[in-house]
């Protein structure tokens, strides 16, 4: 069975910090795994997502995630955080297959303070 | 292009009254999928449609949830005499296919469905 733990229900920053919002992953196939950004009002969004081509993955708004096995994290970092980026995020993962069947997190709202 | 549109967007209800709620996919796309998202959770997996066939429900929490795509495009989902236990954001999402090769097809989702069940 799939799951995937967000740590950290809320995670405040000051503008211009670092930016760290964890996901660890349960699967027992190689999974493929993704991040998810919700504005308010808005559909789900997504970031970023690791299919096994490269470990580092770049997404849009400078946004990255390691996937990093060992550990089965994957957790998304932006080097400096602005005021938009205050949103909720979710860490998914799904398994291969013949469709896509997403498992959430619990996912992470993120805060971003002058 | 359009994204993924759903309709109605807030609907409140009173417990017992049957409640369908709409998806109009991304033109085009073959694959959709139907979520919950229950305050403070994250999304859950109710249903998936490949064209017009439903192949997996396993989702669905009883058989008051039944969902429906017979055209392969727009779908419905139908809560039949809902519960206050009912009450979440709907989300609807579609992708191109279900993989691009051995890759998962991203999915776009839509603005959700918010149902409140009084």
């Amino acid at each position: 069975a799939q799951s995937v733990t967000q740590l950290g229900s809320h995670v405040s920053v000051s503008e211009g910090a670092l930016v760290l919002l964890r996901c660890n992953y349960s699967s027992s196939v190689p999974p493929y795994l993704f991040w998810y950004v919700q504005y308010p009002n808005q559909g789900l969004q997504l970031l970023l997502k690791y299919t096994s081509a490269a470990t580092l993955v770049k997404g849009i708004n400078d946004f990255e995630a390691e996937f990093k096995k060992s550990e089965t994290s994957f957790h998304l970092t932006k080097p400096s955080a602005h005021m938009s980026d205050a949103a909720e995020y979710f860490c998914a993962v799904s398994g291969i297959g013949g469709y896509n069947k997403l498992i959430f997190g619990a996912g992470t709202r993120l805060a971003v303070h002058p | 292009g359009a994204g993924v549109s759903q309709s109605p967007r807030y609907k409140v209800t009173k417990r017992g009254q049957d409640v369908a709620l709409r998806c109009d996919p991304i033109s085009g796309h073959v694959s959709l999928y139907w979520y919950r998202q229950a305050l403070g959770q994250g999304p859950e997996f109710l249903t998936y449609f490949n064209y017009e066939a439903q192949q997996d429900k396993s989702g669905l929490p009883n058989d008051r949830f039944s969902a429906e795509r017979p055209e392969g495009s727009i779908s419905t989902l139908t809560i039949q005499r809902t519960e206050q236990r009912d009450s979440a954001m709907y989300r609807c999402a579609s992708s191109l296919t279900g993989t691009s090769g051995s890759f998962p097809d991203t999915q776009y989702f839509g603005p959700g469905t918010r149902l409140t069940v009084l």
